[in-house]
């Protein structure tokens, strides 16, 4: 058990719908990353909020959004959803903002997203 | 920009059998280079790391990985593998301006045969 969790753990919706995704992190870590994995694309980073401020963005559709609250738990927010969305979400989270020098990352379990 | 390439999808060996799984990555300076596990319907779990100093680097679960700048290679070994061992692997970059963010490649699916 990583300390991080999801939910929801699975969520099946249809076209066009909204979905939010929550995260709550370990204690003490101030980094939380979003993660999507789909089997023709891996694991495409997405968005890093740290201490509830925006950090990084990688390859996140302007459908998509995220934000961190000042309790540092994050929501990740799908709207106008399309078949292609269907994917596997992770979270993740770190006590700094450089994990990329750090490399310790701590996943949930993730949110299976199935978009019929 | 940086990134990642594990080129292979699948492999499959024997149960304690060695292991070596592929990773070469893209990136101008000094490398942040990882290895990460994911356990079927679980997260990723980091297996070892490397920043610099000595290029074999141990890691959990009998593991380890070598870093070869000139081959910009940092590949993945295990002398004896277990049939738990089976998942799928990650190799990953620390990357972005502020070394914020880790870009991960495309994961090997390893197989263990009994």
């Amino acid at each position: 058990d990583s300390g991080v969790t999801q939910t929801p753990k699975h969520l099946i919706t249809a076209t066009g719908q909204r979905v939010t995704l929550r995260c709550s992190p370990r204690s003490g870590d101030l980094s939380v990353y979003w993660y999507q994995q789909s089997l023709d694309q891996g694991l495409q980073f997405l968005i890093q909020y740290y201490n509830g401020e925006e950090r990084a963005k990688g390859n996140i559709l302007e459908r998509f959004s995220a934000q961190q609250f000042p309790d540092l738990h994050s929501e990740l927010n799908l709207s106008s959803l399309e078949l292609g969305d269907s994917a596997l979400y992770f979270c993740a989270t770190a006590a700094g903002s450089r994990t990329g020098r750090t490399g310790e990352l701590f996943f949930g379990e993730g949110s299976r997203l199935t978009v019929l | 920009a940086q990134s990642v390439t594990q080129p292979d999808i699948h492999i499959t060996v024997s149960e304690g059998a060695s292991l070596e799984l592929r990773c070469n990555y893209s990136y101008g300076a000094t490398p942040y280079l990882f290895w990460y596990v994911q356990s079927p319907g679980q997260g990723l779990q980091l297996l070892l790391k490397y920043f610099s100093g000595d290029t074999l680097v141990q890691g959990i679960k009998g593991f380890e990985a070598e870093f070869k700048r000139s081959q910009s290679s940092f590949n993945l070994r295990k002398p004896s593998v277990h049939w738990s061992d089976a998942a799928e692997y990650f190799c990953a970059v620390g990357a972005g301006s502020s070394a914020s963010k880790i870009i991960f490649g495309s994961g090997t699916r390893l197989s263990i045969r009994p």
